[in-house]
């Protein structure tokens, strides 16, 4: 079975553009949670889905949202970009989200 | 606000040479402790779920503990390719997201 897929791989904008992400959740899955990873630390929450409807987000400015679509894929958007938001992005998928969240490989970030 | 601290930030083994990593947490009410091993660039792959005190798994040379106030992965015998960071995580229960919260992990590096 396929994991957990994310696009693009790498990334790099310039500060002020946009940026769109996407993932694909592992089949059957029907929540989707987006992290954010700088260098040295550990993942941080931003935002999660479940069932195509916002369940929390994590401390992040309005320049980050996000949605999911009928098929549980996900789309997170930042606008405005500052030189801060370098990092990995990843995305978990979990059969509610209230269990064990399974993640992709990320899409590295960078803001120049 | 939920927290999860790991010690050592950093370890060093030598093969075959067996120790244990630290994941202390505080959480307002407790629905799950996550271990994830991540390798470079990559992201972070599920090892475990432990729910209540007094819960164990174990995974080949991996095995993880759970108390009131914080979780111990124990590694035996590893071998080089047990080289990774290795994360704790928290999911508190309650409403709300159910985003997960990272420590800032433990670098092991197992030498030959």
């Amino acid at each position: 079975d396929a994991g957990v897929t994310q696009s693009p791989t790498h990334l790099i904008k310039t500060r002020g553009q946009h940026v769109t992400l996407r993932c694909s959740p592992i089949s059957g899955h029907k929540s989707v949670s987006w992290y954010q990873q700088v260098l040295g630390q550990g993942p941080q929450f931003i935002f999660q889905y479940y069932e195509k409807e916002e369940r929390g987000r994590g401390n992040f400015p309005d320049r980050f949202s996000a949605r999911q679509f009928p098929n549980y894929s996900s789309e997170l958007n930042v606008n405005a970009l500052l030189l801060g938001d370098s990092a990995l992005y990843l995305c978990a998928s979990s059969l509610t989200g209230a269990v064990e969240q399974y993640f992709g490989p990320g899409t590295r970030l960078t803001v120049t | 606000e939920d927290q999860v601290t790991q010690s050592p930030e950093a370890l060093r083994l030598q093969e075959g040479e067996s120790s244990s990593l630290n994941c202390s947490y505080t959480v307002s009410g407790l629905r799950g402790l996550f271990w994830y091993r991540q390798d470079p660039g990559k992201g972070p792959e599920f090892l475990f779920t432990l729910y209540s005190a007094g819960e164990e798994k174990e995974k080949e040379r991996l095995k993880a503990t759970l108390t009131k106030k914080e979780s111990f992965l124990h590694i035996t015998a590893p071998k080089p390719e047990d080289s990774a960071t290795y994360l704790c995580a928290v999911q508190a229960s309650g409403g709300g997201a159910d985003g997960l919260t990272f420590g800032k992990g433990t670098h092991l590096i197992i030498q030959p």
